[in-house]
């Protein structure tokens, strides 16, 4: 199994920009997840989806968009990018709310905005 | 805000030593996490604990839980080299569908 896939790994982009970071997991898992890492910042949420056709903000929404496509996919847009938005993204997933099991990681995303 | 902060930040040891690492959070939980982030890498999740129990074992780890005090500790005993890593945990902020993270430890284990 491949688990959680995020595309691309690496990103480099100018400020104004935009993009889309793509995630898909075939666990057949209900909830999504995507978080940023800053250096000793730990991890931050930005946006979850506890169900296909939901979504919600967590903790650092601002500057992001996300779309629940289906129940494989949860991609997190950045309409115009930022310096600030430098960061590297993991996307995550789990079999139900996290309250009860485990999430499972992608790789991460490397982005840095110039 | 973070809710769980896990103290210490850095931790250096020599292979064949315990590794304690601590986890203070702010609300009531359902549960938490630990979880292991090798330089570069996604995290791995090592061990879940439920409010309703107070210690956990996994292979060379240990939890403990201690809702009182809103606290948590993950002992690695016998390091290795291969621990070497950042952890952190994880909680479920009220026990809402969250899971927000701490800033983590950093695990150096010396051969």
């Amino acid at each position: 199994n491949a688990g959680v896939t995020q595309t691309p790994k690496f990103q480099v982009l100018k400020t104004g920009q935009s993009m889309t970071l793509q995630c898909a997991q075939d666990m057949n898992h209900n909830s999504m997840y995507w978080y940023r890492q800053d250096p000793g910042m730990g991890l931050r949420l930005i946006y979850y989806s506890a169900s296909e056709g939901t979504t919600d903000k967590g903790e650092v929404p601002n500057g992001y968009n996300v779309s629940r496509l289906n129940k494989r996919e949860f991609s997190l847009r950045l309409e115009s990018a930022a310096p600030s938005q430098t960061s590297v993204y993991f996307c995550a997933s789990s079999e139900a709310l996290l309250i009860r099991t485990e999430a499972f990681f992608g790789q991460g995303t490397r982005l840095t905005v110039v | 805000s973070q809710q769980g902060e896990e103290d210490p930040q850095a931790l250096s040891i020599q292979e064949g030593e315990n590794a304690t690492m601590n986890c203070s959070y702010k609300t009531s939980i359902n549960n938490l996490q630990w979880y292991r982030q090798n330089s570069g890498r996604g995290l791995v999740h090592l061990i879940l604990i439920r409010s309703n129990e107070r210690e956990k074992h996994s292979g060379r780890l240990r939890v403990t839980l201690d809702t009182s005090k809103k606290s948590s500790s993950l002992l690695i005993t016998a390091s290795r080299a291969a621990d070497t890593a950042s952890y952190f945990c994880a909680t479920d902020e009220g026990g809402s569908e969250k899971l927000v993270f701490g800033k983590g430890t950093k695990l150096t284990v010396n051969p």
